[in-house]
């Protein structure tokens, strides 16, 4: 059964539309960032990372954006399709500490057909 | 390669049982973590290791103890389970340098029940 996402906050979407998942990080020292899908019954799959050093990076259909001043990590997901509903998390590390991830609350993603 | 292995996938203890959460990684990184996931939640760091015979508390490390003694194999004990140990278990490894993702990869899990 699932175990992940019973109480997250829930984004539905159409299929096809965009989708903006935000995420507010602790550590203002933080080095990279990174968001990771989780499917159910599965572990986090890496989707896109982000150095402190920049505030934007894309990747395929998803770009990330980072505000250091608000310590603020969006997600944007373009052309959802159905294999996008999955829970995404955002993660922060610091490299000279180990590389250990600290992880944000997670938003639930459903794309309606 | 098999990348991050974890077993048992499920398993349920009675209170005060014992156990071990075993993962192995194949990728040859040289840091190891243990997080484990309740329901609704981000992943926690329990424990985590930066090589071989060297490991190191995380966020929630009590109830639990790990050893390295090889670079691939980083046990997690459970000595005396309770209730509040019920959650997923993720095992992970990363290397330390290279460009990208820090090579950040995840075992799928193990289900721990304890009743």
């Amino acid at each position: 059964g699932e175990s992940v996402g019973l109480h997250l906050p829930t984004l539905s979407v159409q299929e096809g539309d965009n989708s903006i998942i935000n995420c507010a990080y602790s550590n203002s020292a933080s080095d990279y960032f990174i968001w990771y899908k989780q499917e159910s019954g599965k572990g986090p799959q890496f989707i896109i990372d982000i150095r402190s050093n920049m505030d934007k990076r894309q990747g395929q259909r998803v770009t990330v954006l980072l505000n250091k001043t608000v310590k603020h990590l969006s997600l944007q997901i373009a052309a959802t399709q159905p294999g996008d509903s999955a829970v995404y998390f955002c993660a922060e590390t610091l490299k000279a500490a180990g590389n250990k991830l600290t992880f944000g609350g997670g938003t639930r993603v459903l794309v309606k057909p | 390669n098999a990348g991050v292995t974890q077993t048992p996938k499920f398993r349920i203890l009675k209170i005060g049982q014992s156990m071990t959460l075993q993962c192995t990684q194949d990728m040859n990184h040289n840091y190891m973590y243990w997080y484990r996931q309740d329901p609704g939640m981000g992943l926690k760091l329990i424990y985590y290791s930066v090589g071989a015979g060297i490991t190191d508390k995380g966020e929630v490390p009590n109830g639990y103890n790990v050893s390295r003694s090889t670079t691939e194999d980083f046990p997690l004990r459970l000595e005396l389970a309770a209730p509040s140990q019920t959650s997923v278990y993720f095992c992970a490894s990363s290397y330390t340098t290279g460009p990208g993702s820090y090579g950040y990869t995840f075992g799928s899990g193990t289900r721990l029940t304890v009743v």
